[in-house]
This record gives structure tokens, C-alpha cells and sequence, in this order.
């Protein structure tokens, strides 16, 4: 089915440890979005791509790094974790932001720092 | 700035009656708005969306909203509630150059049987 794909689904990590989220869509969208949902928080745009070569900071930024690597796939990556950073992690893709479609998004990343 | 506003956190309700979910807005131009879905441990899935072409906007699953510009609200409602709408529901809205949506805190629906 055409859609977002996040890998992995659940990540245990200790403080310190570093690693990449992966997402991929295969709707050929040009825009790509990382969030983190926390409770009571809604959630909260951590980086963007509007298009492929281009990546800016949301509004969590902090503490993570994109790769947008082509028009498909785009990763996000914690350098050091840390327990503030325990979180479920959303990628999300739509063709073109300015047109007024809704996102589509992946099933989540369920992260926790130990 | 672009913000919004989810006056209540829970909702209960009886199966087979009225949702009603309230949303605020701010904005500074005319906006663009969605409600998403998000069952327990899935992704989040659209609604329904506004875009200044109707005021009263059909969704999926019997469900609607209405564009108040005077209010600057945009709630949703559905006439009768059935288990299966039990979920955390958001409001967002689109920022005015278009790269940006941002969410409200959710409000999360319970459906009494």
C-alpha cells in the first residue's frame, strides 16, 4: 500500500547512544516532516524539507539532525540521546504544502531513553 | 503567528449522541485548517479540511466542521457518536507561507456504551 514508512517501530536506547529514524513515502511528495509527540503537547515539528535538497529547523530542533538523502527518504538522526528526548516520533509527507493538502503520516516511532 | 487552541483535553460522550470537539485559531490571514484522527497506537489520519471554499466542510465517518471567521473557530461535530469514534483528535493549522502546520494539544474522546 502507498503510504509513509517508518522504521524502526519501538528503540530502546541508553543515554549517550546515538542513532537514525528512517522514513521513506512512495507518493512522490515533495514535502517531508519530523514531529514528536508528547502527552498533552500535541505535536511539535522537530525538522522540515519543503523539497529535496533543503532541510530547516521546526520548532524542537535541538538535540537532532535530517538528512533529507532523496525525493523518498527522509531521516532523522539523535546524535546523543538523552531521557528528554523519550518520545513517539511521526514522519509525515505531503505533495506540496502550499496546495492545502493534509499530511500523510507514518504509523510512529516509539523511542525511549533510559 | 499561527496558533490553536483546543478548549477541552477530554470528551465523553454516550454512544449514539452529539460530538461536539471546540478548536480556536489564530491567524493572521485567511487560514488553512484540518482535523486528524489517531486511534490508539497509529498514525494520525485526516478528517476534513478548510480551505475558503465552503464554511461547512464534510469529512470522513459522518463527521464536520464549522469555519466561524468571527469566532476564529473551527469545531467539530458529528451527530451521533459511535465506539468506534473513540480516539485523540487534533486541530491544525496550516502557517500562512504554507511550510509550517501547527497543532493543537488534542482533545481525546471517550464513547460510553
Amino acid at each position: 500500500n502507498a503510504g509513509v514508512t517508518q522504521t524502526p517501530k519501538f528503540q530502546v536506547l541508553k543515554t549517550g547512544q546515538s542513532m537514525t529514524l528512517q522514513c521513506a513515502q512512495d507518493m512522490n511528495h515533495n514535502s517531508m516532516y519530523w514531529y514528536r509527540q508528547d502527552p498533552g503537547m500535541g505535536l511539535r515539528l522537530i525538522y522540515y524539507s519543503a523539497s529535496e535538497g533543503t532541510t530547516d529547523k521546526g520548532e524542537v530542533p535541538n538535540g537532532y539532525n535530517v538528512s533529507r538523502l532523496n525525493k523518498r527518504e527522509f531521516s532523522l538522526r539523535l546524535e546523543s540521546a538523552a531521557p528528554s528526548q523519550t518520545s513517539v516520533y511521526f514522519c509525515a509527507s505531503i505533495e506540496r504544502a502550499y496546495l492545502y493538502d493534509g499530511y500523510t503520516f507514518g504509523s510512529g516511532t516509539r523511542l525511549t531513553v533510559v | 503567528a499561527q496558533s490553536v487552541t483546543q478548549l477541552d483535553s477530554h470528551v465523553s460522550v454516550s454512544e449514539g449522541t452529539p460530538v461536539l470537539l471546540r478548536c480556536n485559531y489564530s491567524s493572521s490571514y485567511s487560514p488553512s485548517l484540518f482535523w486528524y484522527v489517531q486511534h490508539p497506537n497509529k498514525g494520525l489520519q485526516l478528517l476534513l479540511k478548510y480551505t475558503s471554499a465552503a464554511t461547512l466542510v464534510k469529512g470522513i465517518n459522518g463527521f464536520e466542521a464549522e469555519f466561524k471567521k468571527s469566532e476564529t473557530s473551527f469545531h467539530l461535530t458529528k451527530p451521533s457518536a459511535h465506539m468506534s469514534d473513540a480516539a485523540e483528535y487534533f486541530c491544525v493549522v496550516r502557517e500562512d507561507t504554507g511550510n509550517q502546520f501547527y497543532f493543537g494539544t488534542g482533545t481525546s474522546l471517550t464513547v460510553i456504551p
